[in-house]
């Protein structure tokens, strides 16, 4: 079986700064990793994704995240936090072979709030 | 631009009718996905479907029906909308074609069943 937490339900920081935003999985095999961002009254969209290589993956609006093994951890970042970044954040897992559908499995979400 | 299309962004429902929720993929993708998104909870999958006419029970069936009778469209119903099935609803379709399997959702449905 697989799964994601995402230890915290709310992440504050203040503008400039950098944030993050934690989520760590359970799952067999090398994971297929993948962060989406959902602003409010609007559907998820795909911010970025780990499949293989280099730990450190970038991707939309200035985001990364970090790919730890030993740590089972793939906590999304950004040097420096903007107000517009504000939003609902899923993590979401799944294993390589996961049969013929290829289900995620998605955490709870954490809510970003960056004050001004 | 691709994209996923659901047939309402707010939908408000009385206790007992049945209610059709409406997803259309303009990507030419095989896999289609239901969830209902709750706070505190994340996302939830109901039903999916990988191929026309083929559907799969996800973690949360009860009360839900589905239809896949082309491929782009998937169609989520409620038999008998109760109270408990205010949510949030978002469709996603994926691509075999896609090592990962990458979900495009779409934009949602909040439903309210009074």
């Amino acid at each position: 079986a697989q799964s994601v937490a995402q230890p915290e339900d709310q992440v504050n920081v203040a503008e400039g700064n950098p944030l993050t935003v934690k989520c760590t999985y359970s799952v067999s095999g090398n994971p297929y990793l993948f962060w989406y961002v959902q602003y409010p009254n609007r559907g998820l969209q795909f911010l970025l994704k780990y499949i293989t290589g280099d730990n450190l993956v970038k991707g939309s609006y200035g985001f990364e995240a970090e790919f730890n093994k030993s740590q089972t951890s793939f906590h999304l970042k950004k040097p420096s936090a903007l107000v517009s970044d504000s939003a609902l954040y899923f993590c979401a897992v799944r294993a390589p072979s996961s049969g013929g559908s290829y289900i995620p499995t998605f955490g709870r979400g954490t809510s970003l709030i960056v004050h001004p | 631009d691709v994209k996923v299309t659901q047939s309402s962004r707010y939908l408000v429902k009385r206790t007992g009718e049945k209610v059709f929720l409406e997803c259309v993929q303009d990507m030419d993708h095989e896999n289609m996905f239901w969830y209902r998104q709750d706070p505190g909870l994340g996302l939830r999958l109901i039903y999916f479907s990988y191929d026309v006419k083929m559907k799969e029970k996800g973690d949360i069936p009860e009360g839900y029906s589905v239809s896949r009778e082309k491929k782009e469209r998937f169609s989520l119903i409620l038999e008998s909308a109760s109270t408990n099935q205010t949510s949030m609803y978002l469709c996603a379709s994926s691509t075999s074609g896609d090592r990962t399997r990458r979900g495009i959702f779409g934009p949602g449905t909040r439903l309210t069943v009074t």
